[in-house]
């Protein structure tokens, strides 16, 4: 089993709506998660960390943490084609406190305008 | 400098051939991470250093891969011997270390093509 799994998509969703991406994990020591979006032939840049569980909110973007069930998303309300991009999602690995982040193989969005 | 500084950008070698991959980190950043991405799939991690010390080399492959992270010098990543399966993007990243929870911050990346 994968540390970090993710839909490879591509998710397709029209201009406007939501698009809901999703994540597990299989570590359950893990603390900390993070949400980085990657457009082709770029580096990853970050759009979420979230360490506790519910909801973090910041302007289009809410990440959800369920640790429970080890379980992450990320939520884009009013999507717009500037979004699609592959949306990584990674795990901080604390044993042995590298700090060193697993990821997932992500997910491909596609914004239709 | 306040990005983490990837060289060179695009890098082509015949099978067998040597590779070296430089990265900068971010000033005052302790921790630096490399990371291989292969056609678009999951960023594999390799290795990562505290200073110059190697504080996880778990995911670096026995023989070719070597790392170093040298006083006042870039880390640099080595490939001796390049196969056809090391053409990826050699991302890395550097960490401030200063507290838990802080993200890692990526560099450019630097694309290996192994012809």
């Amino acid at each position: 089993q994968k540390e970090v799994e993710q839909n490879s998509g591509p998710l397709s969703v029209p201009e406007g709506a939501i698009a809901s991406l999703n994540c597990t994990y299989s570590d359950r020591v893990s603390q900390s998660f993070f949400w980085y979006r990657q457009y082709s032939g770029k580096s990853p840049e970050l759009i979420m960390s979230i360490y506790s569980n519910g909801d973090k909110e910041d302007g289009r973007f809410t990440a959800q943490l369920n640790k429970a069930s080890q379980y992450v998303s990320l939520l884009i309300r009013d999507s717009q084609p500037s979004d699609s991009a592959t949306y990584l999602c990674a795990v901080n690995d604390y044993r042995g406190a590298t700090n060193k982040l697993i990821f997932g193989t992500g997910t491909l969005l596609a914004v239709q305008p | 400098g306040e990005e983490v500084a990837q060289t060179p950008k695009h890098l082509v070698r015949g099978e067998g051939q040597k590779a070296k991959l430089y990265c900068a980190p971010i000033k005052g950043h302790s921790y630096v991470f490399w990371y291989q991405q292969v056609l678009k799939n999951e960023f594999k991690f390799l290795i990562s250093f505290q200073n110059e010390n190697v504080f996880d080399e778990t995911g670096m492959p026995k023989e070719r891969f070597s790392a170093k992270c040298l006083p006042n010098s870039p880390c640099s990543l080595e490939i001796q011997a390049t196969k056809l399966e090391d053409s990826a993007v050699y991302f890395c990243a550097s960490h401030p270390g200063d507290r838990a929870g802080n993200t890692i911050y990526f560099g450019e990346g630097s694309w290996l093509t192994v012809v």
